[in-house]
């Protein structure tokens, strides 16, 4: 089983340009969400989506759009990048509502200079 | 605002000895308090969740404890082992409506001394 998918792994950004990380899971989740973890910080919530054709903003989305047209995936975009979008993102997704148990990508290391 | 912390950045054990993390939380409201492993280059994986109505979980080689009154939660590993050497998160699953999103701490990070 793959479970959840991130593309790219790895990605060095100029300031102003825009890009699409995109996740991909297999396991028929209903709930997809973005984070982004940087150098001695925890986890932080970008956007998430309890199902397709769904977002909702989290703790830090500024700088970020989303969508999730289809369930399995869920695309994280950045329109203009800045150095301080330079992160580690994690994507993940759960069964539902009362599932404490996420899957995780591998992460999407992104560099903006 | 609220959020989940931890006391400690690191701590360091030795191989057979059993290790005990701990986490400061302040949202009273969650419904569940969960840990999660970070190895090196990966995606955190799940260890075990606790009801918030509950005091004690136990899993295999793993018990969760949590205090409500002073807001602690910890995560005790019996016989630690290499393989446990990663950073470990808290995380709570917050109970607002529509809002079920984890929210993690800082982390621990583990070093199990051979």
């Amino acid at each position: 089983n793959a479970g959840v998918t991130q593309t790219p792994k790895f990605r060095v950004l100029k300031t102003g340009q825009s890009m699409t990380l995109l996740c991909a899971q297999d396991m028929n989740h209903e709930y997809m969400y973005w984070y982004r973890q940087d150098p001695g910080m925890g986890l932080r919530l970008i956007h998430y989506s309890v199902g397709e054709g769904t977002t909702a903003k989290g703790e830090v989305p500024d700088g970020y759009n989303v969508s999730r047209l289809k369930k399995q995936n869920f695309l994280l975009g950045l329109e203009s990048a800045a150095p301080s979008q330079t992160s580690v993102y994690f994507c993940a997704s759960s069964y539902g509502i009362e599932s404490t148990e996420a899957f995780f990508g591998q992460g999407t290391r992104l560099t903006v200079v | 605002g609220e959020s989940v912390g931890l006391h400690l950045p690191t701590l360091s054990v030795q191989e057979g000895d059993n290790s005990i993390i701990n986490c400061a939380y302040s949202n009273s409201a969650s419904d569940y308090f969960i840990w999660y492993k970070q190895e090196s280059g990966k995606g955190p994986q799940f260890i075990i969740d606790i009801r918030s109505n509950m005091d004690k979980r136990q899993g295999q080689r793993v018990t969760v404890l949590l205090n409500k009154t002073v807001k602690h939660l910890s995560l005790q590993i019996a016989a630690t082992q290499p393989g446990d050497s990663a950073v470990y998160f808290c995380a709570e699953n917050k109970g607002d409506t529509g809002r079920r999103a984890l929210t993690f701490g800082s982390g621990t990070r583990l070093q199990v001394q051979p």
